[in-house]
Formats: structure tokens, C-alpha cells, sequence
């Protein structure tokens, strides 16, 4: 069964740079994309960006300059690096896989991140 | 960028059939995915490839998608299917994954 499971801190503060980590279980990050999305308290699912296994990657223009995603397969995991982090990054963080034909078939329970001034 | 639109909420009583729309620049030429969303919870993929349903959504979930709108069509809606739902699309042109609003569905 298909597993993933979001990492990070919970508490970051304005400017610095977020990293998580997103573990996979049940499947090899080989053969698949993987993506970001995020939600704000009260706000609807916004995609961050996708990584294919060969490490391809596609953001979302309103993010393209601070976002980085990568995969390991070693490891069987994906991440996320954001930078110049502002209060309206704070939100709940999701890792899923993505696929053409069947959309996000598999998420994580999300992180919460919380940035302070 | 694409931008899809659904309505803000669509409120429905028991036994009744909710349809919640999504509307795109010919979204009939894409494949269109919907989720479900449970305060506290992550989404659920309820339907697929416009149309398809994932094992274990009930059969009162449907899809259709044609010209400009995709909708969602929940039948007997029961107090349980009260949530949070969003469509969602990986725009071809763009290569771009983009979400609609979400649009809260509420049981009376």
C-alpha cells in the first residue's frame, strides 16, 4: 500500500528557507511523478510543482524563483526547499504522486508550517 | 494561465442530487480529476479521467466533461459527503497542474 509521509519544521521564520521532506512507502519513487501542493488556512489546494524520477521538474510561475524540488531515489523520497519565506507562506504542505490519467491518486496527511516575523 | 472556476459552495438536502461545476477555456479537451476534502483531512481523489472512479468510491459519484464545463454529480447525497471539492487539471500546453477554488458542499 502506497504511503507518503511529509517531514519538516513546523515553525520557520520570515526569510529563511523551508525545507521538507516528503518519505514514500509501498512504491519506488522510480517510474513516477511526484508533486507539492499546499493550502493556506481557509484558502483552496494550490500546486507548488511537480519532479519526475529522472529529476525533470516543472513550478508554478507565481513560485519559480524561490522553489526547489527534488527526488532521491536512494532514499525513496522527495523534497522541497522554499525560500524567502513571507507570512503568506504559511500553510499546510502536501506531498502526492501525480499522474496523467488519474490525477493526485495518493497524498500525504500534510505539515503544517507556520511562518513567524 | 489556466484558471479554473467553480462556485464558492452549493447547498443540497438528503437524498438529493448535488452537481458541482468547474468551468475552463475548453476544459473538454482535458482530463479532469475531483477531489474530496474533510476538515483536517487531505484530499481524496473521487473521480478520474473525467469519469472514472478510484476502488472504493461509491457508484453516486459521476463525472462528465464537456466544452467549457466539467461537473461532478453526487446522487443521494448523504450528511457524510459534506466537505470540500476541487477540480483539477495538468494543463497539456502548459505542463502545468492547476486546482480550481474548491467549492464547499453543504447537507442541509
Amino acid at each position: 500500500q502506497l504511503q507518503l509521509q511529509e517531514s519538516g519544521p513546523g515553525l520557520v521564520k520570515a526569510s529563511q528557507t523551508l525545507s521538507l521532506t516528503c518519505s514514500v512507502s509501498g512504491t519506488s519513487v522510480s517510474n513516477y511523478y511526484w508533486t507539492w501542493i499546499r493550502q493556506s488556512p481557509g484558502k483552496g489546494l494550490e500546486w507548488i510543482g511537480f519532479v519526475y524520477y529522472t529529476g525533470i521538474t516543472n513550478y508554478a510561475p507565481s513560485l519559480k524563483s524561490r522553489v526547489t524540488i527534488s527526488v532521491d531515489t536512494s532514499r525513496n523520497q522527495l523534497s522541497l526547499k522554499l525560500t524567502s519565506l513571507t507570512a503568506a507562506d504559511t500553510a499546510v504542505y502536501f506531498c502526492a504522486r501525480l499522474t496523467a490519467g488519474a490525477g493526485c491518486d495518493s497524498w500525504g496527511r500534510g505539515t503544517l508550517v507556520t511562518v513567524s516575523s | 494561465s489556466y484558471v479554473l472556476t467553480q462556485p464558492p459552495s452549493v447547498s443540497v438536502a438528503p437524498g438529493q442530487t448535488a452537481r458541482i461545476t468547474c468551468g475552463g477555456n475548453n476544459i473538454g479537451s482535458q482530463s479532469v480529476h475531483w477531489y474530496q476534502q474533510k476538515p483536517g483531512q487531505a484530499p481524496v481523489l473521487v473521480v478520474y479521467g473525467d469519469s472514472d472512479r478510484p476502488s472504493g468510491i461509491p457508484e453516486r459519484f459521476s463525472g462528465s466533461n464537456s466544452g467549457n464545463t466539467a461537473t461532478l454529480t453526487i446522487s443521494r447525497v448523504e450528511a457524510g459527503d459534506e466537505a470540500d471539492y476541487s477540480c483539477q487539471v495538468w494543463e497539456s500546453s502548459s505542463d502545468q497542474v492547476v486546482f480550481g477554488g474548491g467549492t464547499k458542499l453543504t447537507v442541509l
